[in-house]
């Protein structure tokens, strides 16, 4: 079955820089599009960046664009979260998804991983 | 930005009773391939969402048929036939039309 496992999460101050990392297996990694989702703590979830199957297509949420930036290597089965010039309202639960379909247009997130908390705070 | 405003925000249901969330959209969700990229998700305390519903009416495997969704365009619904208690959590309509946006979330608790 499908199976994500975020990891790289953790405290950093702000204008620092994290990367976050999902291992993907059960499912043919190579084939599918890629989301980052967040959750702030006691609110609603914030769609971050999304992936293509062969990384050729990439978007991101106005409010990380130029900051983040989302990678895969299918080689590994790993989806990254490159998080650079970090706020504090970056602060929140990193869900990483998988999508139905393998490039953008008509998406939908069908499996999700447990999270990662990220804590950004001097 | 497609806007996706969930209501109620807050929903009291008695066990055994049915529920219902809308969900509207800022624009259509019809997409160019002729389908409605309109998902719903279900989030339990201290879990990760878990997807209920895709375009529009479609269950997921393992979801319930108490679960069921409709609707078209930029008007949709969640329906809960008869509410039990594992269904407590904060349910998200999602569009992925146009780039991808979540509605505000709709807390479901027991009465």
């Amino acid at each position: 079955q499908v199976h994500l496992v975020e990891s790289g999460g953790g405290v950093v101050q702000p204008g620092r820089s994290l990367r976050l990392s999902c291992a993907a297996s059960g499912f043919t990694f190579s084939n599918y599009a890629m989301h980052w989702v967040r959750q702030a703590p006691g609110k609603g979830l914030e769609w971050v960046a999304f992936i293509s199957y062969d990384g050729g297509n990439k978007s991101y949420a106005d409010s990380v664009k130029g900051r983040f930036t989302i990678s895969r290597d299918n080689s590994k089965n790993t989806l990254y979260l490159q998080m650079n010039s970090l706020r504090a309202e970056d602060t929140a639960v990193y869900y990483c998804a998988k999508d139905r379909s393998y490039d953008y247009g008509g998406n939908s997130p069908d499996y999700w991983g447990q999270g990662t908390l990220v804590t950004v705070s001097s | 930005d497609v806007v996706m405003t969930q209501s109620p925000l807050s929903l009291p249901v008695t066990l055994g009773q049915p529920a219902s969330i809308s969900c509207r959209s800022s624009q259509s969700l019809v997409y160019s391939d002729g389908n409605t990229y309109l998902n719903w998700f279900q989030q339990r305390p201290g879990q990760s969402p878990r997807r209920l519903i895709y375009e529009v009416s479609n269950r997921d495997s393992g979801v319930p048929d108490r679960f069921s969704g409709s609707g078209s365009g930029t008007d949709f619904t969640l329906k809960i036939s008869r509410v039990e208690a594992d269904d407590v959590g904060v349910y998200y309509c999602m569009q992925g039309t146009h780039s991808i946006t979540f509605g505000q979330g709709t807390r479901l608790e027991i009465k």
